[in-house]
């Protein structure tokens, strides 16, 4: 069983759609929980970090982590073509880049 | 002001040769950090330099090398290439390695014959 898995896709819904991004993971220790926003042929970009449990907000990005159930998911309000990408997340013990483990990513396409 | 910058954006090597893939951090970033992502997949951490010195390495086999320069730019180095080699390189840049101001660059993707 990997330490963290994630639907790989692909997701595809219309534009102006709310976006549900999930991941589960095995690891109870993982403290750290982050989302990553990759294009095709770029560098992962960071969306969303957050500490332990709970909810955290910016503009149409909303991430929330459920320690109990060991379950973290991303939310897109008001989805653009543009929100079109692959999605990771991710997940430490510390507060470390080395220390990351990433999930395996899913592919969401917004249609016009 | 410029990003991560990788270089080169591609190459293609055969197998038994040997790699040596360039990262620049953004200005000021002391922290480098090195990720293979295989098609389909998550990236996966290689090494870690902070201060030109190696503060984590990834589960990955001896073959594989790297360093950091007194600039902070640095190195990834892989010997004795395989074709399961074949990915994205990617190189991300930190202020002192935290994950939450990490950056990363846009890659160099690496196919082995």
């Amino acid at each position: 069983q990997k330490e963290v898995e994630q639907d790989p896709g692909p997701l595809s819904v219309p534009e102006g759609a709310i976006v549900s991004l999930n991941c589960t993971y095995s690891n109870s220790a993982f403290q750290y929980f982050m989302w990553y926003r990759q294009y095709s042929r770029k560098g992962p970009e960071l969306l969303m970090y957050t500490y332990s449990s709970g909810n955290k907000e910016d503009g149409r990005f909303t991430a929330q982590v459920d320690k109990s159930s060991k379950y973290i998911s991303l939310f897109i309000r008001d989805s653009q073509p543009s929100d079109s990408a692959t999605y990771l997340c991710a997940m430490s013990l510390y507060s470390s880049a080395s220390k990351i483990i990433f999930g395996s990513g899913t592919r969401l396409s917004i249609r016009p | 002001d410029a990003g991560v910058t990788q270089s080169p954006t591609h190459l293609i090597k055969t197998r038994g040769q040997h790699v040596t893939l360039r990262c620049s951090p953004i200005s000021g970033h002391k922290s480098v950090s090195w990720y293979q992502q295989v098609l389909g997949q998550g990236p996966q951490f290689i090494f870690q330099y902070y201060e030109k010195e190696e503060r984590g390495r990834g589960n990955f086999p001896d073959r594989f090398s790297a360093r950091q320069f007194p600039n902070y730019s640095s190195e990834l180095n892989v010997n004795a290439l395989l074709l399961g080699d074949s990915a994205l390189y990617l190189c991300a840049s930190s202020l002192a390695g935290d994950p939450n101001e990490q950056f990363f660059g846009p890659g160099t993707r690496l196919t082995v014959l």
